[in-house]
């Protein structure tokens, strides 16, 4: 495996259930990310984690937890979901955060939630 | 006033014309700026950045950066239907102090290259 493998890619779920989406990258990476991706909508910034520290959790409710358990792993735990949180869920890595420089990052092809 | 403003299309143009991609931003202290290319069902990946301002280019794709006019744009010469997608403009400021930077990311622009 190479690059930012996500599992699952689709994943349909109630509003009550519990769920969990993982990541995992092989690139060396030092630092993970979650995004959110809707339709018109710009990527939103969930959380980033540096070396397996949280570093940014950007205001995102608390139905949406989280994990890193080391540099090549991250899960976003998900309960009690409502259906404005179907969305693309992206996961990036990245050299380094912050960096001083691009900062690029390399995306996983991520996971289609929807939720009913 | 969005930090980065991008049209999301849909952009439908003939295989083989030139087609011009663009973003305008608000924030000065941008000086890293990348192109991000996403295919349907997949993910994000880096086409072109550029830092400050200029030109560059590689291959079919220019990425210029006018910092004065606060304007980027991508040109992909002689299109083909494989160059199909989503294309997302991304930029950010440096890192000064160790102050965090976000990457901020347009809307999209979708593409179709009409054989």
């Amino acid at each position: 495996e190479t690059g930012v493998t996500q599992t699952p890619r689709h994943l349909v779920m109630g509003m009550t259930n519990k769920k969990s989406l993982k990541c995992e990258q092989h690139l060396g990476h030092n630092a993970m990310y979650w995004y959110k991706q809707s339709a018109k909508k710009p990527l939103e910034l969930m959380f980033v984690y540096s070396l397996e520290e949280r570093v940014e959790n950007n205001s995102v409710p608390s139905r949406f937890s989280p994990e890193c358990p080391n540099s090549s792993h991250l899960f976003l735990h998900l309960h009690t979901l409502q259906p404005e949180d179907s969305a693309l869920y992206l996961c990036a890595s990245s050299q380094d955060y912050p960096s001083s420089g691009a900062n690029v990052l390399t995306f996983g092809a991520g996971s289609r939630l929807t939720v009913l | 006033q969005k930090e980065v403003e991008q049209d999301p299309g849909p952009l439908s143009v003939p295989e083989g014309a030139i087609v011009s991609l663009n973003c305008t931003y608000s924030n000065s202290a941008f000086q890293y700026f990348m192109w991000y290319r996403q295919y349907s069902r997949k993910g994000p990946e880096l086409l072109m950045y550029t830092y400050s301002s200029g030109n560059k280019e590689d291959g079919r794709f220019t990425a210029q950066v006018d910092k004065s006019s606060k304007y980027i744009s991508l040109f992909i010469r002689d299109s083909q239907p494989s160059d199909s997608a989503t294309y997302l403009c991304a930029m950010r400021s440096p890192n000064y102090g160790g102050a965090t930077n976000k990457l901020i990311f347009g809307t999209g622009t979708l593409l179709a290259v009409q054989p």
